[in-house]
């Protein structure tokens, strides 16, 4: 499996941003899509997850209401959507694989830069 | 919400033993996975479900978990190790995932 996402993005503060995540091999639809946010510098954080077969997503608290996830089973690529970005929001979003919802992240994308600066 | 604490880094000279903990309240009770994350790439599990290994990962990775610790363990360790190693467990009672601060790792 290999999941390739969008390019480097530099946004304004209030704009928002959608991230792709293009899978390729294994089962798309069966999966769970997890993405996952690190600021320049710092740890990992979970923001929450889809699985294409049902079109279900769930969202860590910390990001409910600003962030949207989807996924278009037909071209197996899944989307992460950000509103209300703040200036101190810059980072790399990535995407991630697993089995199931409480499954290890087995296979990640190579992550996508959002700027965010006026 | 569930919180795990790493030490913010640890150091080991060449062909020793490293050893990263990951506490956590009663963190024996759950299943513990441990990513290694090298300077500009992705993360990659080196550990799951406590002590599996997937495949390619050197047996020098293993680890344990019991009480309020979990151990990700490195033995014979080498240059190619220095990282960032982050635990990250399934925080049933909210359904959501939870990752440790990390702990870089430095080879002297």
């Amino acid at each position: 499996v290999q999941l390739v996402q969008s390019g480097a993005e530099v946004k304004k503060p209030g704009s928002s941003v959608k991230v792709s995540c293009k899978t390729s091999g294994g089962n798309f639809s069966t999966s769970v899509i997890n993405w996952v946010r690190q600021a320049p510098g710092q740890g990992l954080e979970w923001m929450g997850e889809f699985i294409p077969i049902f079109g279900t997503a769930k969202y860590a608290q910390k990001f409910q209401g600003r962030v949207t996830l989807t996924a278009d089973k037909s071209t197996n690529t899944a989307y992460m959507e950000l509103t209300s970005l703040r200036s101190d929001e810059t980072a790399v979003f990535f995407c991630t694989t697993a089995r199931s919802v409480v499954d290890p992240f087995d296979v990640w994308g190579q992550g996508t830069l959002v700027t965010v600066s006026s | 919400s569930y919180m795990l604490t790493q030490p913010p880094s640890v150091s080991v000279a060449p062909g020793k033993t490293a050893t990263i903990t990951c506490g956590g309240d009663n963190i024996g009770d759950k299943s513990v996975h441990w990513n290694q994350q090298k300077p500009g790439q992705a993360p990659v599990v080196v550990i799951f479900y406590d002590s599996a290994r997937p495949s390619g990962i050197p047996e020098r990775f293993s680890g344990s978990n019991s009480g309020n610790t979990a151990t990700l363990t490195i033995s014979r360790v080498a240059a190619g190790d220095e990282a960032d190693y982050y635990c990250q467990v399934w925080d049933s009672g909210v359904d959501h995932w939870v990752f440790g601060g990390g702990t870089k790792l430095t080879v002297l």
